[in-house]
């Protein structure tokens, strides 16, 4: 199983800033990474999938980038909206298809 | 506009079973394949299952192997989840998703849409 590693587990910004969230695969998982967006109370909502892709309708202040074992998930300028819990998933080798621990921004 | 829509959750002692359901609508369900996952707080996400666009193909989590039967009827365009044999540990939110189709065709196993989740609880 590929163990999806997420760092750090909180990382406080302030609005306007940017965000670099991390993923680190314990294997190679080529492109075939997806992050996606948790608010509290709803369902995990698709950002990005072969690990840069922004899916339909994801606004482009949100980027991916990385290949093999590394992985990052950029928010370029922080709104209120963007504060939320984030977490990566590989698919190159399922199953299972395995997710990260989370990485939850928070206002600074 | 894609709705996924599950039910079936609820309080189960240890050792009952459960059937969950997803009901899909706004696609073309038999070509898309589906997923189940699950969340609990202490866990995080789990991805629990997935099945074809045919169903002639299933997945299963080693966790649940032997004890979960993922199926769907495509004539009634609704994922299913059977869970038996439940333990305490299967205590979760479990969501259904559809797998993804990007803008040339390709599939990726990564879930596009979800549904709002339905609530499993195995405790006497």
């Amino acid at each position: 199983e590929v163990v999806m590693m997420q760092s750090p587990a909180t990382l406080s910004v302030s609005p306007g800033e940017r965000a670099t969230l991390s993923c680190r695969a314990s294997q190679s998982v080529y492109i075939n990474l997806a992050w996606y967006q948790q608010k509290p109370g709803q369902a995990p909502r698709l950002l990005i999938y072969g690990a840069s892709t922004r899916a339909t309708g994801i606004p482009a202040r949100f980027s991916g980038s990385g290949s093999g074992t590394e992985f990052t998930l950029t928010i370029s300028a922080l709104q209120s909206e963007d504060f939320a819990i984030y977490y990566c998933q590989q698919y190159n080798y399922w199953p299972p298809r395995t997710f990260g621990q989370g990485t939850k921004v928070e206002i600074k | 506009e894609v709705q996924l829509l599950e039910s079936g959750g609820g309080l189960v002692q240890p050792g009952g079973s459960l059937r969950l359901s997803c009901a899909a609508s706004g696609f073309t369900f038999s070509i898309y394949a589906m997923t189940w996952v699950r969340q609990t707080p202490g866990k995080g996400l789990e991805w629990v299952s997935g099945i074809s666009g045919s169903g002639g193909r299933t997945y299963y989590a080693d966790s649940v192997k032997g004890r979960f039967t993922i199926s769907r009827d495509n004539s009634k365009n609704t994922l299913y989840l059977q869970m038996n044999s439940l333990r305490a540990d299967d205590t979760a939110l479990y969501y259904c998703a559809r797998d993804g189709l990007d803008s040339l065709g390709s599939w990726y196993a990564a879930g596009d849409y979800w549904g709002q989740g339905t609530l499993v609880t195995v405790s006497s």
